[in-house]
C-alpha cells in the first residue's frame, strides 16, 4: 500500500529561524514529489514539484530535496516569516494510473511565533 | 500559473437540505477534475474522479446518489451534497490539472 510520512507532526519556531521538514514515502511506481503549503480554511497551494532525476529545487525561502534511493524529501525554510504559519503536505504521485494517483501525508502543522 | 476557483468559500445549511459547490479551470481545460474532503489535522481524501461528458468515478465507500458530481463542460465540475446531515460537515476541496495538480480554495461546509 502507498505511504507517505510526514515529520514532525507540528513545530514552533521563531520568526527568522530555519527549519527542515521530513517526508518518507512508499509509493511504487513513482512519479513525482510536490510539498504544498495549506492554509487554514484554504486548499493546497504549489511550492515545488519534484521528479526522479532531480536532487534539488527551490523556491524562494522554500528548498526540496528529494533522495530517491531511499526515497526521503525535505523541506527546508529558511529566515521563516510569520506567513509561514501553515500545514505543510508531502504529495506523492505514482505513474500507476489510478484514480488521481495521489498519496498525501498528513502535513506538518508549522507555527512560526514573533 | 493556473489556477482553479471554487465556490463558495463557506456555507452554512440546514439539514435535509441541499448544498452545490462548484469548481472551475480559469485558464485550462480539464477533462478530469477530482473532489477531495479534509477533516480538520486530516489529510485529503479523495472522494471521486469528475469526468468531463461522463459519470464520476467514486471511491469506495463515498455514496454517489449523496455526493452528486457533474462535469458538463471542460472548465467546470459541480459537487452536490444532497439531503445534508451534520456528519456532512468537513472541508470539501477540488482540483484539476494531470502533471500539477492545482486546488481550489475549499469549501467549508456546515451542516446544522
Amino acid at each position: 500500500k502507498n505511504q507517505v510520512e510526514q515529520s514532525p507532526q507540528s513545530l514552533i519556531i521563531l520568526e527568522g529561524k530555519n527549519c527542515t521538514l521530513q517526508c518518507n514515502y512508499t509509493v511504487s511506481p513513482f512519479s513525482n514529489l510536490r510539498w504544498y503549503k495549506q492554509d487554514t480554511g484554504r486548499g493546497p497551494v504549489s511550492l515545488t514539484i519534484m521528479t526522479f532525476s532531480e536532487n534539488t529545487k527551490s523556491n524562494g525561502r522554500y528548498t526540496a530535496t528529494l533522495d530517491a534511493d531511499t526515497k526521503q524529501s525535505s523541506l527546508h525554510i529558511t529566515a521563516s516569516q510569520l506567513s509561514d504559519s501553515a500545514s505543510y503536505i508531502c504529495v506523492v504521485r505514482d505513474s500507476g494510473g489510478g484514480a488521481d494517483g495521489l498519496t498525501f501525508g498528513k502535513g506538518t502543522h508549522l507555527i512560526i511565533q514573533p | 500559473g493556473a489556477v482553479v476557483s471554487q465556490h463558495p468559500s463557506r456555507v452554512i445549511c440546514k439539514s435535509g437540505t441541499s448544498v452545490k459547490i462548484e469548481c472551475r479551470s480559469l485558464d485550462f481545460q480539464a477533462t478530469t477534475m477530482f473532489w477531495y474532503r479534509q477533516f480538520p489535522k486530516q489529510s485529503l481524501m479523495l472522494m471521486a474522479t469528475s469526468n468531463e461528458g461522463s459519470k464520476a468515478t467514486y471511491e469506495q465507500g463515498v455514496e454517489k446518489d449523496k455526493f452528486l458530481i457533474n462535469h458538463a463542460s471542460l472548465t467546470l465540475s459541480t459537487l452536490t451534497v444532497t439531503s445534508a446531515h451534520p456528519e456532512d460537515s468537513s472541508f470539501y476541496i477540488c482540483s484539476a490539472g494531470t502533471l500539477q495538480a492545482f486546488f481550489g480554495q475549499g469549501t467549508r461546509l456546515t451542516v446544522v
